[in-house]
């Protein structure tokens, strides 16, 4: 999985509860991405990070924010769950073909949220 | 695990067959597309790419092919295996914009022993 975990990969919480979810690269590329995967939907970008303290949305960000301290960690939080945000969450990396990469995103082996 | 493929159009072919997916996308300035891979429970897996400065790309068992004047993409598996039964899709990057993919919603290919 190009050096991504994601943690914790299940959880199960109650509406109203925060919920912190975690990825972590090894690859040292510029670029972290949230999504969501929901049947009919496909792939949703939720935020993403060009670089250690610079996010921003995407299409679907309401309810969700995130956090890059480091290079290698990129989290994703849920403030008060909702059961609209049970879904499987994937975080994604890439590095730019301007410095050195393909612009491929590669994901992580996702977390399978469920909100009671 | 299973959701990933629900309500998606279905491919079914018999093992040793070619298999040919195909994904439409809209937007004339993209010049970047990925196929990948989806098995149940498990993340996107990259398959193949291609720039759009060409017209066709080969990897193992695989073959990506860009015709830009319709805008379509078409993925060819060679000798489909059972091992290849995921959903597939495909997902294009918007040339001078930002690192952002568009996503395909993918199709299920199934392969019958």
């Amino acid at each position: 999985d190009a050096g991504i975990t994601q943690s914790p990969r299940h959880k199960v919480t109650e509406t109203g509860t925060p919920v912190t979810l975690r990825c972590h690269q090894t690859e040292n590329h510029r670029y972290m991405y949230w999504y969501r995967q929901d049947p009919g939907h496909g792939l949703r970008l939720i935020h993403y990070s060009y670089g250690v303290k610079d996010t921003d949305k995407g299409e679907v960000s309401d309810g969700y924010s995130v956090s890059r301290s480091k290079t290698e960690d990129f989290l994703l939080t849920l403030e008060s769950a909702t059961s609209s945000q049970t879904s499987v969450y994937f975080c994604a990396i890439s590095e730019s073909r301007s410095s050195g990469g393909t612009d491929t995103q590669y994901f992580g082996p996702g977390t399978r949220l469920t909100v009671l | 695990g299973e959701s990933v493929g629900l309500h998606l159009p279905t491919l079914s072919v018999q093992e040793g067959d070619n298999s040919i997916i195909n994904c439409a996308y809209s937007n004339s300035a993209s010049d970047y597309f990925i196929w990948y891979k989806q098995e149940s429970g498990k993340g996107p897996q990259f398959i193949i790419d291609i720039r759009s400065n060409m017209d066709k790309r080969q990897g193992q068992r695989v073959t990506v092919l860009l015709n830009k004047t319709v805008k379509h993409l078409s993925l060819q598996i060679a000798a489909t295996q059972p091992g290849d039964s995921a959903v597939y899709f495909c997902a294009e990057k918007v040339r001078g914009g930002s690192e952002k993919l568009v996503f395909g919603k993918g199709m299920k290919l199934t392969v019958n022993p």
